[in-house]
């Protein structure tokens, strides 16, 4: 168990529809990472929160939002969701910036199906 | 800019043999290297890191792996492959520039025979 939790851990819907992925970090970590598997593209960095302000952006389309709450669980927001859009959705937190390693830990994920 | 590439998407070993897991990366500042394992229908679990201190990298499981900057490769061995062993693994890297984010390889799936 790394710590981090995510919610729902499967969710399905349709087509144009908008969804919410939840994720809480390990306690005390300030960083939330969220990362897309899907078969074809494989596995991609989205975006990055430190202590709720965005960090850094990946390959996240603008159909997707997120935002980190004072208490520092985060929300993944999938709008006008498309068949693409299907994938396992990863968030991982880490340490606070000052310990340098870059080490990540990885919650259990949201596996999106969209029909 | 970053970069990994794993090489061969696929490995099959034997039971009791050696397993070697091929990474090989790019990064424009020093770099933070990792290697992670996903079972089936879980998430990622950390084997290992290697963060600038020795080249030579332990981690959970008996795996472990040999950071080589002339060659830019962070290979993961495991000297006996055991059943347990089978699942797909991702070499990641990253970098305090790039705020840490992990940029993965395409993953290894290793599939061990009795």
């Amino acid at each position: 168990d790394s710590g981090v939790t995510q919610t729902p851990k499967h969710l399905i819907t349709a087509t144009g529809q908008r969804v919410t992925l939840r994720c809480s970090p390990r306690s005390g970590d300030l960083s939330v990472y969220w990362y897309q598997q899907s078969l074809d593209q494989g596995l991609q960095f989205l975006i990055q929160y430190y202590n709720g302000e965005e960090r850094a952006k990946g390959n996240i389309l603008e159909r997707f939002s997120a935002q980190q709450f004072p208490d520092l669980h985060s929300e993944l927001n999938l709008s006008s969701l498309e068949l693409g859009d299907s994938a396992l959705y990863f968030c991982a937190s880490s340490v606070p910036g000052t310990s340098g390693s870059g080490e990540q830990f990885f919650g259990p994920g949201t596996r999106l199906t969209v029909l | 800019a970053q970069s990994v590439t794993q090489l061969g998407s696929h490995v099959s070993v034997s039971e009791g043999a050696l397993v070697l897991l091929r990474c090989n990366y790019s990064s424009s500042v020093p770099p933070y290297l990792f290697w992670y394992v996903q079972y089936p229908n879980q998430g990622l679990q950390l084997l290992l890191k290697y963060t600038s201190a020795a080249t030579l990298v332990k981690g959970i499981n008996g795996f472990e792996a040999e950071f080589k900057k002339s060659e830019t490769s962070f290979h993961l061995t495991k000297p006996s492959a055991h059943m347990s062993d089978a699942a797909e693994y991702f070499c990641a890297v990253s970098n305090k520039a790039a705020g840490n984010k992990l940029t993965f390889g395409g993953g290894t799936r290793v599939l061990v025979k009795p």
